[in-house]
């Protein structure tokens, strides 16, 4: 969907570096998420926002950070790049977690991460 | 919190073969359930999801009732093609800000 992207698409790092991932939507939605995709895990929850500087930690938030200046950008850092930060990520927005007990989300494309 | 177990996959099938993906959550409460899906390559997309129990989602040929006597919510599609060859999610809201948690994936392959 148009109503949301992520950027870049495709990054490699050298391991120690700092790195930043973009979601960018179009919607307006208040709440926007960070997930990281590994095989056997599904998708883990690393940081959640419901407002403009407002965010919480999810469960597998170590190591990184995020920050929200305005409503239509979340940006998820990895303050010192590690192997084990190899992975998928993906952002997801949702209009609000009310209407989000029937609602769903609307996830991005997706960033590959490869930390070497 | 709340949780979802999903079925191991891979799973293979041909085509037009049944498919039956399992999924069980534990909750408190009855919060709504989704199924999402993930071609190659892209993010996960809304399938179908139940809002109350004993609701039935459908979409696309695939469906899935809320069960709150076993805590199941299994997708089943009575006739898959090779297009539906993807990743299907079990997942549900938890926590405060009812982030949702999803299961670990079944990889699904069609053959024709």
């Amino acid at each position: 969907d148009a109503g949301i992207t992520q950027s870049p698409r495709h990054k490699v790092t050298e391991t120690g570096t700092p790195v930043t991932l973009r979601c960018h939507q179009t919607e307006n939605h208040r709440y926007m998420y960070w997930y990281r995709q590994d095989p056997g895990h599904g998708l883990r929850l690393i940081h959640y926002s419901y407002g403009v500087k407002d965010t919480d930690k999810g469960e597998v938030s170590d190591g990184y950070s995020v920050s929200r200046s305005k409503t239509e950008d979340f940006l998820l850092t990895l303050e010192s790049a590690t192997s084990s930060q190899t992975s998928v990520y993906f952002c997801a927005i949702s209009e609000s977690p009310d209407r989000g007990v029937g609602y769903g989300y609307t996830f991005g494309s997706g960033t590959r991460l490869t930390v070497v | 919190g709340n949780s979802v177990t999903q079925m191991e996959g891979p799973v293979t099938l041909s085509e037009e073969a049944f498919l039956t993906i399992n999924c069980t959550y534990t909750a408190t409460g009855y919060p709504s359930l989704f199924w999402y899906v993930q071609y190659p390559g892209e993010g996960l997309q809304l399938l179908l999801k139940a809002t109350k129990a004993d609701d039935k989602g459908s979409n696309k040929g695939f469906e899935a009732t809320y069960r709150k006597e076993t805590t199941s919510f299994h997708l089943e599609k009575g006739s898959v093609q090779v297009s539906d060859s993807a990743v299907y999610f079990c997942a549900l809201p938890s926590g405060s800000a009812r982030q949702l948690t999803f299961g670990s994936g079944t990889q699904l392959t069609v053959l024709p």
